[in-house]
């Protein structure tokens, strides 16, 4: 089975700050690993996404993440906040085996811009 | 192209009643999944559709159950309405090709309200 666990639900930073939110995830087969956001009243919209090839992947609006083996994560960051970065986020894995489409998700971390 | 289209957006209902909700997947794209979510439980997988076929199923009673369409479009189905059922409903789309891992795009989703 796949789990992840999105650690703080609720993370807090002033405008022009690193984001940085975390992810750990667990699964007995390669991931495939996904951020998504969710603004209020409002469906998911993807950031980016892990499949393979390069670890560092870049997103929309100026996010990135790093899928790390070795530590079973793949946290979401973005050099500058933005106030319109405050929204919710999702981190989401899968895997080839078996059939797609299977998102597990993280419980969500709630992310505050303050000016 | 146009992106995912669930209706209604909102739903009204009262408990013992049973509910279709409808999705419609982005063009050419063959598979639908579902998901409910929640303030308690989070995003969790319903099930997901290709071609038709159910090819995967979450952990709920079988009062939710879907469908898919030969056009792609799906539904799903509630039966005998409960308080908790109440949820913001999210349907995804991808094309679904076997083996093959993209991202979904998901719906606005459908938020339910079982009074």
């Amino acid at each position: 089975a796949q789990s992840v666990t999105q650690l703080g639900s609720h993370v807090s930073v002033s405008e022009g700050a690193l984001v940085l939110l975390r992810c750990n995830y667990s699964s007995s087969v390669p991931p495939y690993l996904f951020w998504y956001v969710q603004y209020p009243n409002q469906g998911l919209q993807l950031l980016l996404k892990y499949t393979t090839g390069a670890t560092l992947v870049k997103g929309i609006n100026g996010f990135e993440a790093e899928f790390k083996k070795s530590e079973t994560s793949f946290h979401l960051t973005k050099p500058s906040a933005h106030m319109s970065d405050a929204a919710e986020y999702f981190c989401a894995v899968t895997s080839s085996g078996g059939s797609n489409y299977k998102l597990t998700f993280g419980k969500g971390t709630l992310l505050t811009v303050n000016p | 192209k146009a992106g995912v289209t669930q209706t209604p957006r909102y739903l009204i209902k009262t408990r013992g009643q049973q509910v279709t909700l409808s999705c419609s997947p982005i063009s050419g794209h063959r598979s639908v999944s579902w998901y409910q979510q929640t303030p308690g439980q989070g995003l969790q997988f319903l099930f997901e559709y290709f071609s038709e076929t159910q090819r995967n199923k979450g952990n709920f009673p079988g009062r939710f159950s879907g469908r898919q369409f030969s056009n792609s479009r799906s539904e799903m189905n509630v039966s005998t309405l409960e308080l908790g059922d109440s949820a913001l409903y999210l349907c995804a789309s991808s094309p679904g090709s076997p083996g093959v891992i993209t991202e979904a795009f998901f719906g606005q989703g459908t938020r339910l309200t079982v009074v």
